[in-house]
């Protein structure tokens, strides 16, 4: 049973460019959410999805950050015009219905120069 | 406005001692307190949870007290060893349909020999 998948795992960007990340839940999973981990911190929410709805995307920057979980495919994570301060490494989670326990993924490494 | 404050920052321990860290909580609708273990390079791995209903509950050497009057809950590493140094986050949110986990800021542990 493959856990959360997430690609790349180390994305170099220059700045304003487009960053995309991809998460593949659990098998069974429903439920995505994506956290984002700046250097010695803790993961902040970004945004909680299921397919084809966002449920949550109260930890969001309200610009250039966008995320989709469509009906068939990966859940993607989108930045545009990437900026430094965007360079962290983002963490995808899966649950499946109804629990609360997240299963979280390797997670993609954002450098942005 | 940071809801789970987690102490201490940092924590070295001889190999077969016991490790403590705690966290606390504002918010009182939290019903679900995880611990994740990370290490560099990696993803949050699920430790251990705990809900409101139970005091304590033990899985192997990891044990968590729950205080709910005190709003606060702490883990235990019993018999520390060189493997558990890692970066230890507790978590809260709120049962139900999943929902976002509300991070502390982390805990760097060494186990040393």
């Amino acid at each position: 049973n493959a856990g959360v998948m997430q690609n790349p795992r180390h994305l170099v960007r220059r700045r304003g460019q487009e960053a995309r990340l991809r998460c593949s839940p659990m098998k069974g999973h429903s439920h995505v959410y994506w956290y984002r981990q700046l250097p010695e911190e803790g993961l902040k929410f970004m945004v909680y999805l299921q397919k084809e709805n966002i449920i949550d995307e109260s930890g969001m920057p309200k610009e250039r950050f966008s995320a989709e979980f469509p009906k068939e495919g990966p859940s993607i994570l989108r930045i545009q015009q990437v900026v430094r301060g965007d360079s962290a490494a983002y963490f995808c989670a899966s649950s499946p219905i109804s629990y609360n326990e997240q299963f979280f993924g390797p997670g993609t490494r954002l450098t942005v120069l | 406005q940071q809801q789970v404050k987690q102490s201490p920052q940092s924590l070295i321990v001889q190999k077969g001692g016991i490790s403590i860290i705690n966290c606390a909580y504002e918010n009182t609708a939290f019903d679900y307190f995880p611990w994740y273990q990370q290490f560099p390079g990696k993803g949050p791995a699920l430790l251990i949870a705990i809900r409101p209903d139970v005091s304590e509950k033990k899985e192997g050497r990891f044990t968590i007290s729950f205080n709910k009057s005190a709003k606060q809950f702490s883990l235990h590493i019993m018999d520390s060893q060189p493997g558990d140094s890692a970066t230890y986050f507790c978590a809260a949110s709120k049962t139900g349909t999943a929902s976002k986990l509300t991070f502390g800021t982390g805990t760097r542990l060494q186990v040393t020999l």
